[in-house]
């Protein structure tokens, strides 16, 4: 089962870039790694996903080391509306294991 | 097309008592997965459901149950309810038979135990 290690906490200020690092050590071969955004009283959302290297969408980039040992979320140019919890998500849905969620990292962006 | 419907959205029970959270799935989705959320616990992994089969379950007690009905909608229970219990319940329904397919959230079922 993967063990998914992310930062309680960020400060950013907008229009800076913000890179969010999760560490998933004992990640297993067919797991893939996405993100989640949440915003309170709502629902996580999904952000990005990817199994290795680099992925970008209109959105974030998602940077995974060869090892896959950890993943990072970088989201470019932030805005005041980015402020929300980000989860990161390890797992593969054959119903072999477990979906697991990381604690989640609450960003928020200052003015 | 409709989202993820999560019924009630607020309750409130006392200790001891059991309570029952559904969750309608996006119209041909089959899988529908559970999560406990709690202040610094994040998201917890309860059990996921396809095609009415259990097929994964997370570490919670056997208090914690759900099923799967044939058009998809899922429901779990908790009974004999603790204070531990409150918590915001959210169900996901995913379109992929297998892999890692977008996970698709409900709004979630806040529950309170007195």
């Amino acid at each position: 089962l993967a063990k998914i290690t992310q930062p309680i906490s960020m400060d950013s200020y907008e229009g800076q870039e913000v890179n969010i690092t999760c560490s998933h050590n004992n990640i297993a071969t067919n797991d893939y790694i996405t993100w989640y955004q949440q915003f309170p009283s709502q629902g996580p959302r999904f952000i990005i996903q990817g199994y290795k290297t680099k992925v970008t969408n209109e959105v974030a980039s998602l940077f995974i080391p060869a090892d896959r040992k950890s993943s990072t979320l970088s989201l470019p140019r932030v805005s005041l509306s980015d402020t929300a919890v980000y989860y990161c998500h390890v797992g593969f849905q054959s119903g072999n294991t477990p979906l697991v969620f990381g604690k989640g990292t609450r960003l928020s962006v200052i003015a | 097309k409709a989202g993820v419907t999560q019924t009630p959205r607020y309750l409130i029970k006392t200790r001891g008592q059991q309570v029952t959270l559904s969750c309608s799935p996006i119209s041909g989705h089959r899988s529908v997965s559970w999560y406990q959320q709690t202040p610094g616990q994040g998201l917890q992994f309860l059990f996921e459901y396809f095609s009415e089969t259990q097929r994964n379950k997370g570490n919670f007690p056997g208090r914690f149950s759900g099923r799967q009905f044939s058009n998809s909608r899922s429901e779990m229970n908790v009974s004999t309810l603790e204070l531990g219990d409150s918590a915001l319940y959210l169900c996901a329904s995913s379109g992929r038979t297998q892999g890692t397919g977008e996970l698709f959230f409900g709004e979630g079922s806040r529950l309170t135990v007195l």
